[in-house]
């Protein structure tokens, strides 16, 4: 069966650090891969979106930034971060055998930006 | 631009009672819609998956339908328990991206 896997769980971090934020998914091959952030009391907002290693679309301009370093890891950064970038970081995957886009979610990063 | 919205916001119901919850989209070329239950502090957990060709889809006491042509989605959870209290999320997916509601808030007193 598949699964998918974030970590750390909780970071606090202060303003102008740098940020790395790791999801790695077992039991599939090519799946796609995104990155939410979900603010407190809202929908997700999708950040990044990737069909391939290498292959990264952003779907908001800020100072976050995406890497796909092998076929089921997907990294999230930041240079330095803001206070507004605090939040949920939600990392899911979507694919499979018969082309169902059916989506799964990690279990989060709480991320505080003090 | 994809626009989907969940209504109502907050939902409160007594133990026993069904639930309905509604989820509209704007644009009517999606391949699935999906739905999701978050817990407070955790990720999402997929409950329902319904295809563009499909006009429900059940599993236990969910069952959840889907009319395209006017871009509404219902969720119905059948005689609700304390456990059923969550967000309930949906979205809509075109071409492999997702567009999420910004969720109904569901409490079920015991």
């Amino acid at each position: 069966s598949q699964t998918i896997h974030q970590w750390p769980a909780t970071l606090v971090q202060p303003v102008g650090s740098p940020l790395s934020l790791e999801c790695t998914v077992e039991g599939t091959s090519n799946p796609n891969l995104y990155w939410y952030r979900q603010a407190a009391g809202r929908g997700l907002q999708l950040l990044f979106y990737s069909v391939g290693i290498g292959q990264i679309s952003s779907e908001v301009p800020q100072n976050l930034s995406a890497s796909r370093p092998q076929d089921r890891q997907f990294i999230l950064s930041s240079k330095k971060l803001l206070l507004s970038d605090s939040g949920f970081y939600l990392c899911a995957w979507s694919g499979g055998p018969e082309g169902l886009y059916e989506q799964y979610f990690g279990p989060g990063t709480r991320l505080t930006v003090t | 631009k994809q626009e989907v919205t969940q209504i109502p916001a907050a939902l409160s119901v007594p133990e026993g009672e069904n639930l309905v919850l509604n989820c509209s989209f704007t644009d009517s070329a999606i391949y699935n819609l999906q739905w999701f239950r978050q817990d407070p502090g955790k990720g999402l957990t997929s409950l329902l998956l319904i295809q563009s060709s499909q006009r429900e889809q059940t599993s236990g006491r969910l069952n959840a339908s889907l009319d395209k042509s006017s871009g509404r989605s219902t969720l119905y959870i059948a005689a609700s328990q304390p456990g059923d209290s969550a967000t309930y999320l949906c979205a809509v997916e075109s071409w492999g991206k997702f567009q999420f509601g910004a969720g109904t808030q569901v409490v079920v007193t015991p």
